[in-house]
């Protein structure tokens, strides 16, 4: 069936610039959650979403970073004046439910973001 | 807050023997864990998770050992194959919160 969706998979842009990376969940699954990851380095929670409520901003790593989801389905984060130390892969998840103890995380390849 | 590390950062094994990838967590209100598996280029991927009340359990070609005396668990690979080849991660989540915490991961190489 089909798994998390990323666009675009890939992502170079200047620095100063603004990005926008998408996420489209499995369908029915009421959480989403953002990590990143830079090169050889573990994930680094970012944002999570509950329908479409973001009851956790702490991970954003600074105010250029926002992220909205519409219709309890779609996502996107949103990198604005990007700097270089914002390149990494940045990583979509969804779950069925909010807890972690009865559904596990599902997630996407990623898009690959450098910035230049 | 919540750390994650790993015994080791690198494992190499033979394609057929069994693995062990070991886990230690500091946070004794974590109460179910789950381990993933990252191939390159990929997401992380589910492969079993345990709770709290259990100290074993077994899926396929996988065994995952907690011992919550000493905030320690094991992922255990029989018969270990090329396609293993990963980097596991091992996540604790207490209370159900779902900021799940990455350590860095173990990678795990298979050579033939």
């Amino acid at each position: 069936g089909a798994g998390v969706s990323q666009s675009p998979s890939n992502k170079v842009t200047e620095k100063g610039k603004d990005v926008e990376l998408r996420c489209d969940p499995i369908s029915g699954h009421t959480a989403l959650y953002w990590y990143r990851q830079s090169l050889g380095q573990g994930l680094e929670f970012l944002i999570y979403f509950q329908g479409n409520s973001a009851p956790d901003k702490s991970g954003l790593p600074s105010d250029r970073f926002s992220a909205e989801r519409t219709g309890g389905s779609v996502s996107t984060l949103t990198i604005q004046r990007t700097q270089q130390e914002d390149s990494a892969v940045y990583l979509c998840a969804s779950s069925l439910v909010l807890r972690q103890g009865d559904s596990p995380l599902h997630f996407g390849n990623g898009t690959r973001l450098t910035v230049t | 807050g919540e750390s994650v590390g790993l015994h080791l950062p690198t494992l190499s094994v033979q394609e057929g023997d069994n693995s062990i990838i070991n886990c230690a967590y500091s946070n004794s209100a974590s109460d179910y864990f789950i381990w993933y598996k990252q191939e390159s280029g990929k997401g992380p991927q589910f492969i079993i998770d345990i709770r709290s009340n259990m100290d074993k359990r077994q899926g396929q070609r996988v065994t995952v050992l907690l011992n919550k005396t000493v905030k320690h668990l094991s992922l255990q690979i029989a018969a270990t194959q090329p396609g293993d080849s990963a980097v596991y991660f091992c996540t604790p989540v207490s209370g159900g919160y779902n900021k799940l915490i990455f350590g860095a991961g173990t990678r795990l190489a298979v050579h033939p």
